[in-house]
């Protein structure tokens, strides 16, 4: 089936370090990709976001790559830091597709942890 | 910009009862408002998608008669819980888009627990 997943549940890196979070994405027709943080009892919070005719977007301190070749989407996180610490998901938004217009397929989520 | 706000943050009630959560885009019209649950340690789970104006879209598997979303106005949207039950217990997040193709921004979240 359809599915937007991440390849590792759980991150820990130490402060000032740089983190990478990955994701793969099994529809190629995808147009539309969003990174979320979302902090412990909060709701997600936009990170950045890319679409498919673009293989790379870089935001404060973050950079997200898409490539289309092998379905994977990566998150880099520059010189992280403890408020870094939380779940990051990707989402998918298959844009101009009738009935999921407009809908996201979150992937699982992966837990980063910073440590100081 | 893109604020979403949710009242109320949490509740608690009582078997049987009826929870009605609130969902307003503070800044901006949202012509699209979702609502989605999610359970501890998991990812969302997209239940309705509400179009202003119009009937929500359910996800399969989702009760409409138990969810009722309405979305009368481009700020507003509420879902309410009917005879809630302990199983209904979950964070309660709802996201609003200008349009269904724009960005999502999210609400903080609700924290029903049902006794």
């Amino acid at each position: 089936g359809e599915s937007v997943g991440l390849h590792l549940p759980t991150l820990s890196v130490q402060e000032g370090d740089n983190s990478i979070i990955n994701c793969a994405y099994s529809n190629s027709a995808s147009d539309y990709f969003i990174w979320y943080k979302q902090e412990s009892g909060k709701g997600p919070q936009f990170i950045i976001d890319i679409r498919s005719n673009m293989d790379k977007r870089q935001g404060q301190r973050v950079t997200v790559l898409l490539n289309k070749t092998v379905k994977h989407l990566s998150l880099q996180i520059a010189a992280t830091q403890p408020g870094d610490s939380a779940v990051y998901f990707c989402a998918e938004n298959r844009l101009g597709r009738g009935s999921t217009l407009g809908r996201l397929y979150f992937g699982r989520g992966t837990q980063l942890t910073v440590w100081p | 910009g893109a604020v979403v706000s949710q009242h109320p943050s949490w509740v608690i009630c009582k078997s049987g009862t009826s929870v009605k959560i609130e969902c307003r885009s503070l800044d901006f019209q949202a012509t699209t408002m979702f609502w989605y649950r999610q359970f501890p340690k998991q990812s969302l789970m997209l239940m309705a998608t509400s179009n202003e104006g119009s009937k929500a879209t359910y996800e399969q598997g989702v009760e409409k008669d138990k969810f009722l979303i309405n979305h009368a106005s481009l700020t507003l949207s509420t879902l309410t819980v009917t005879s809630a039950h302990p199983e209904d217990s979950s964070f309660y997040i709802c996201s609003a888009s200008r349009t269904n193709t724009d960005t999502q921004y999210f609400g903080p979240g609700t924290r029903l627990t049902v006794l």
